[in-house]
C-alpha cells in the first residue's frame, strides 16, 4: 500500500534553513504521472501548497515562496527532499508531503510533521 | 487569503444533511475539476472526493460532490458524529502553472 513518511527537525532557528525528507512507499517516482508536493498548515489555519516535484524531474513552486524552497528527489531511496530557507516564526507549521497521480492531487498525505521556528 | 472561498464553519444535527460551498473562478473551478479533502481532528488531510463528483474506495456514498460554473459543493447526508472535520476544497489553476489552490476550509461541528 502506498504511504508517505515526513521527517526533520521540531525546532529551527529563525534566519536557518529547513530540511525535511518525504519517504514514501508503495509507488515509483519514476512512473509516469507521479508527483510528491509539500503542503504546510500553520495551526489552526488553512492548508498551503509549497512545492511539487514531478517524475521527469520537473519542479514547481508556490509563487509566494519560490524564492526559499528548492525540492529534490533520490528515486532510489524513495525520497523527497524539500529545503526551505531564511525560517521565521510565521514558517511555523505541520509540514505534509503527498501524492499526486495525475490529474488526481494529494489522492495519499504522510501524517505530518511540526516545524516550530524559535529562537 | 485562500484562492477559493469556503464558509468558515457549517453544523448540523445527527441524520440531517449539510451542504458545504466553495467558489472560485474560471481560471480554477470554472476550468476544471473540484476536489474535496476531509480533515479529522489531529490527523493528515484525506482525499474525499476527486473529479467533482468520484469517491475513492471506502467514502461511504453518504458524501457527494457537484460542480456547476465556478462553484461547487459538498454534501453529506445522513450526519454522524464521526462526520466532524475540517473540510477543505481544491482544485487545479491554470493561471498557477502546476498550482493546486485550496479553499480556506470550513470546520463542520454536529450538534
Amino acid at each position: 500500500q502506498v504511504t508517505l513518511r515526513e521527517s526533520g527537525p521540531a525546532l529551527v532557528k529563525p534566519t536557518q534553513t529547513l530540511t525535511l525528507t518525504c519517504t514514501f512507499s508503495g509507488f515509483s517516482l519514476s512512473t509516469s504521472g507521479m508527483c510528491v508536493s509539500w503542503i504546510r498548515q500553520p495551526p489552526g489555519k488553512a492548508l498551503e501548497w509549497l512545492a511539487r516535484i514531478d517524475w521527469d524531474d520537473d519542479k514547481y513552486y508556490s509563487t509566494s515562496l519560490k524564492t526559499r524552497l528548492t525540492i529534490s528527489k533520490d528515486t532510489s531511496k524513495n525520497q523527497v527532499v524539500l529545503t526551505m530557507t531564511n525560517m521565521d516564526p510565521v514558517d511555523t507549521a505541520t509540514y505534509y508531503c503527498a501524492r499526486t497521480q495525475n490529474p488526481v492531487p494529494f489522492d495519499y498525505w504522510g501524517q505530518g510533521t511540526l516545524v516550530t521556528v524559535s529562537s | 487569503q485562500s484562492v477559493l472561498t469556503q464558509p468558515p464553519s457549517a453544523s448540523g444535527t445527527p441524520g440531517q444533511r449539510v451542504t458545504i460551498s466553495c467558489s472560485g473562478s474560471s481560471s480554477n473551478i470554472g476550468s476544471n475539476y473540484v476536489y474535496w479533502y476531509q480533515q479529522l481532528p489531529g490527523t493528515a488531510p484525506k482525499l474525499l472526493i476527486y473529479r467533482n463528483n468520484q469517491r475513492p474506495s471506502g467514502v461511504p456514498d453518504r458524501f457527494s460532490g457537484s460542480k456547476s460554473g465556478t462553484s461547487a459543493s459538498l454534501a453529506i447526508s445522513g450526519l454522524r458524529s464521526e462526520d466532524e472535520a475540517d473540510y477543505y476544497c481544491a482544485a487545479w489553476d491554470d493561471s498557477l502553472s502546476a498550482h493546486v489552490v485550496f479553499g480556506g476550509g470550513t470546520k463542520l461541528t454536529v450538534l
